[in-house]
C-alpha cells in the first residue's frame, strides 16, 4: 500500500523567511511519480509540480524548490522569502505504477505567512 | 473558459435526501475523479472514471452513486445522505490514465447534511 505522510500539520512563519515543507512517502512500486497542490484559502487545488522516480534533480522555480530523495524517501518542498499570498495548505501527493493514475494524498501541511 | 467547474459551490440538505453533484470539464480528458475533503483525513478517493461507462470504486465508496454517461460529465449522487457525508467534495481530470499525469481540480463543492 501506499503512504504519504506529511508530518507538519501546521507552520507559522514571518514574510521574507524561508520555510520547508516536509513529505516522507512509501510505495512498493519501482515507479512513481510525486505531486505537490496548493490549496489557498480561496480552496480550489493547484497542481504545482510533478516529478517522477528516476530524476533526482533537484528543480527550482522562481521562490520555490523541490528536494527529491530516494534514499530517504522524501520530496521537500522550500519556499524561500516567503510571501503572505503563500499562505495555504499544501499536498505531498504520490502515483504509483499500478496502472491508473490515482494519488495518494497526504494529510497537508497549513502554512501560515503572516506580514 | 475551458476547464473544469463543480456545480453547486454550496449546498445544505437534510439526512435521507438524495442530492447529485455535478461536474464538467471542457478539456475531453479521459479520468475523472471525486474526492472528499475532511479535516484530519486529506483528500480521500470516492470514485474514479476512466472513460465514458467505465466506473470503478476508490477508497470510501460507500453511500455514493456515480455515473458517466458522457466523457464531460460526471456526476455524484448521494443517495440518502447522512451528517457523516458533511464534506468538502472535489472533482478531478486528468488526461490519461497514466501514473504520471497531474490530475486537475475543480474549486469544489461544500456540502451540509443536517
Amino acid at each position: 500500500a501506499q503512504k504519504v505522510t506529511q508530518a507538519q500539520t501546521e507552520i507559522s512563519v514571518v514574510e521574507k523567511e524561508d520555510v520547508t515543507l516536509d513529505c516522507v512517502y512509501e510505495t512498493r512500486d519501482t515507479t512513481y511519480y510525486l505531486f505537490w497542490y496548493k490549496q489557498p484559502p480561496s480552496g480550489e487545488l493547484v497542481f504545482l509540480i510533478r516529478r517522477n522516480s528516476f530524476d533526482e534533480q533537484n528543480e527550482i522555480s522562481g521562490r520555490y524548490s523541490w528536494n527529491f530523495q530516494k534514499s530517504t524517501s522524501s520530496f521537500n518542498f522550500t519556499i524561500t522569502a516567503s510571501q503572505v499570498v503563500d499562505s495555504a495548505v499544501y499536498f505531498c501527493a504520490l502515483s504509483g505504477n499500478s496502472g491508473y493514475s490515482t494519488l495518494t494524498f497526504g494529510k497537508g501541511t497549513m502554512l501560515l505567512v503572516s506580514p | 473558459d475551458a476547464g473544469i467547474t463543480q456545480s453547486p459551490r454550496y449546498k445544505i440538505t437534510e439526512t435521507g435526501r438524495q442530492v447529485t453533484l455535478m461536474c464538467h470539464q471542457t478539456w475531453s480528458h479521459s479520468y475523472m475523479f471525486w474526492y472528499r475533503q475532511d479535516l484530519g483525513h486529506g483528500l480521500r478517493l470516492i470514485y474514479y472514471s476512466a472513460a465514458a461507462d467505465i466506473t470503478d470504486k476508490g477508497e470510501v465508496p460507500d453511500g455514493y452513486v456515480v455515473s458517466r454517461s458522457k466523457t464531460e460529465n460526471f456526476p455524484l449522487t448521494l443517495e440518502s445522505a447522512t451528517r457523516s457525508q458533511t464534506s468538502v467534495y472535489f472533482c478531478a481530470s486528468s488526461e490519461s490514465g497514466g501514473s504520471n499525469q497531474p490530475q486537475h481540480f475543480g474549486d469544489g463543492t461544500r456540502l451540509s447534511i443536517l
